[in-house]
């Protein structure tokens, strides 16, 4: 069955980098894109990004850009979300999810990765 | 990007129907026939139920039922069950391999 499965929680202080994985199985995994979006306590959803297995291009939401790097390891099935200069207001849940045409149809979700920014 | 324009909270009885609103811009709702709904339970991930503005995946309930006028989306859920409360997020795909959510519509069931 298809699976995105998340690395675990992870606390930063402020200026502090970050780095998530999800790492997929279950299905081909250059066929689909995954998408990044993230989730503030008690708000909706924030696109951050996607990249593309294959090629490994990416698109960032202008809001990220300068401090998101997204990467894959094809050799593992696995993509990586960085994002630097972290502050408080980066606390959120990360989730990745894959898309078979980059349109926003998100089929399968990693089960997110609670990220906590504080000092 | 400015995030789509979902209401807070709507309610309805079991058994009634409930319509939330997704109001975008003619750059992304009004674009593209690309805007997907998204059901979240608390502590859990979100749960694709509609694509492609009106398509169901398999298994999601025909009780879904999305659609779209001009900026404006909708879903509809018929036949309300307790199971029906959770959150609800749209989300339109925004040119240049962008997408753009709305900020969540609370669904309680009375």
């Amino acid at each position: 069955q298809v699976q995105l499965v998340q690395s675990g929680a992870e606390v930063k202080k402020p200026g502090a980098s970050v780095k998530v994985s999800c790492k997929a199985s279950g299905y081909i995994f250059i066929s689909y894109y995954i998408q990044w979006m993230r989730q503030a306590p008690g708000q909706g959803l924030d696109w951050v990004g996607l990249i593309n297995p294959t090629g490994g291009i990416t698109t960032y939401a202008e809001k990220f850009r300068g401090r998101v790097t997204m990467t894959r390891d094809t050799s593992t099935s696995t993509v990586y979300l960085e994002l630097s200069s972290l502050t408080p207001d980066d606390t959120a849940v990360y989730y990745c999810a894959r898309d078979a045409a980059a349109a926003g149809a998100l089929d399968h979700w990693g089960q997110g990765t609670l990220l906590t920014v504080s000092s | 990007q400015s995030a789509l324009t979902q209401p807070r909270s709507v309610s309805g009885s079991p058994g009634q129907s409930v319509t939330i609103s997704c109001t975008g811009t003619s750059r992304d709702v009004g674009a593209y026939d690309y805007v997907s709904w998204y059901q979240q339970h608390p502590g859990k991930a979100p749960k694709l139920i509609i694509s492609g503005v009106t398509e169901r995946p398999s298994g999601v309930p025909d009780r879904f039922s999305g659609s779209k006028s001009g900026n404006t989306a909708s879903l509809t859920i018929s036949g309300l069950q307790a199971d029906d409360e959770a959150d609800y997020h749209c989300c339109s795909y925004a040119g240049r391999y962008s997408l753009v959510f709305g900020g969540g519509t609370k669904l309680t069931v009375l």
